[in-house]
């Protein structure tokens, strides 16, 4: 069965640095997609970003991009110049290729952004 | 607007009260599923649907029942309500191929007394 670690349950940075939140995960597959999910106080989900397994090019969204490792089965997510609207939980997800198949969420990353 | 919609935000419940959590999608998703949230336990799946009509037991299936009559909503039942069972519950919907990600509904913290 396919594992999510996220080993690190808070971080802090100092608002406008750079902060990098840890993932592994395990699994036999070739063919699957990773996530990035924010829940700020609002408790709302967010997507932050997507990988796709096969492409070995690193996902970016705007501040938000990963260090994508596929043999080393890493997915790390920088914030570059973190604001203070970054604080929330992080959670690395994983899913499968394989049709109908499920999210699998690691225990989350709660990060603090120091004024 | 587009989106998953979870009903009611907040619940409280007396142990052995029943009730049902409700969820509705305007998307079009075959995927749907119920995920509650624990301090310190991340997400973990309660149950999960691919399409109309077929539901399937996903990680923390007990004392939870759901069903899947319209590819729009997707309610979960609490049975009789346990104190074990407090916790934030989220609904989601994606398409079930291409790797798609979720889309949330706002989430119910429920409180079992």
């Amino acid at each position: 069965a396919q594992t999510v670690t996220q080993s690190q349950p808070e971080m802090s940075v100092q608002e406008a640095e750079t902060v990098t939140l840890s993932c592994t995960y395990d699994t036999s597959e070739s063919d699957y997609y990773l996530f990035w999910y924010k829940q700020p106080p609002s408790r709302q989900m967010i997507l932050v970003i997507r990988q796709e397994a096969y492409k070995q090019q690193n996902a970016t969204e705007n501040r938000f991009s990963v260090n994508f490792q596929k043999a080393a089965k890493s997915f790390s997510l920088k914030i570059s110049d973190s604001q203070l609207g970054d604080a929330a939980m992080y959670f690395c997800a994983y899913r499968s290729g394989n049709r109908d198949d499920k999210i699998i969420f690691g225990k989350g990353t709660r990060l603090h952004i120091l004024p | 607007n587009a989106g998953v919609t979870q009903t009611p935000k907040f619940q409280v419940l007396k142990t052995g009260q029943s009730m049902t959590l409700q969820c509705a999608q305007d998307m079009n998703h075959e995927y749907m599923s119920w995920y509650r949230q624990d301090p310190g336990m991340g997400l973990r799946l309660i149950h999960y649907s691919v399409g109309a009509g077929i539901t399937d037991q996903g990680e923390v299936p007990n004392g939870y029942n759901v069903s899947r009559s319209t590819t729009e909503d997707f309610p979960l039942r609490l049975l009789s309500a346990a104190p074990s069972q407090t916790s934030v519950y989220f609904c989601a919907s994606s398409r079930v191929s291409g790797g798609y990600g979720y889309t949330f509904g706002s989430g119910t913290r429920l409180t079992v007394v």
